[in-house]
């Protein structure tokens, strides 16, 4: 399995701070994608980076992917106590993601 | 979900009883997936389709058939509900394969 796995499996951070997720795994990829899961709700796409990328942002978001380590990271900048969900990195090969276990991170006011 | 919907969003089932959920999708996108996910183990795909009539299997497909006779109707059916079924049950949809998803809102089937 390719699934990816995030670490840590939780995050506690106050208002403001950055927050920092990592996720490896072990196999060939075409892309990594980072998703949110807010309680009782679906997945929502945050970013996607290609294997030939090193580095993207979107707004407050960061990804780095190294595909030497087969790692990457997602870093939240300024955090918001409405950024508090559940975050998945998933790897995209042969028209199929697979997913992580996940990150739950709390924000405190 | 904008353009994304499921069916129903709660079921409770008994054991042994056939179960069939829905996706539904207003955008056109060619590929549609189920989800299932479990505490511990994230989001395990169970088949997903590249096209009308054209599915395929995922890691967890056992005890889990699908149909797709229209772009816009994804179906997952349990033949016969066990209560290792009980899962949340995501239909995700991509306008192309390895781009980003788009996730249904989730049903929530309890097997009794």
């Amino acid at each position: 399995s390719q699934q990816g796995e995030e670490d840590p499996q939780a995050l506690s951070i106050q208002e403001g701070e950055n927050a920092t997720m990592n996720c490896s795994y072990k196999t060939s990829i075409n892309n990594l994608q980072w998703y949110r899961q807010n309680s009782g709700r679906g997945l929502v796409h945050l970013i996607l980076i290609r294997s030939n990328e090193r580095e993207k942002h979107s707004g407050r978001l960061r990804v780095t992917l190294d595909t030497s380590k087969k790692s990457s990271s997602l870093l939240i900048t300024a955090s918001r106590a409405a950024d508090t969900a559940s975050y998945f990195c998933a790897t995209a090969f042969n028209s199929k993601l697979t997913f992580g276990k996940g990150i739950t991170l709390s924000v405190r006011p | 979900d904008a353009g994304i919907t499921q069916s129903p969003r709660h079921k409770v089932t008994e054991t042994g009883t056939p179960v069939t959920l829905r996706c539904h999708q207003t955008e056109n996108h060619r590929y549609m997936y189920w989800y299932r996910q479990d505490p511990g183990h994230g989001l395990r795909l169970i088949h997903y389709s590249y096209g009308v009539k054209d599915t395929d299997k995922g890691e967890v497909s056992d005890g889990y058939s699908v149909s797709r006779s229209k772009t816009e109707d994804f179906l997952l059916t349990l033949e016969s509900a066990t209560s290792s079924q009980t899962s949340v049950y995501f239909c995700a949809i991509s306008e192309e394969a390895g781009k980003g998803y788009t996730f249904g809102s989730g049903t929530r089937l309890t097997v009794v």
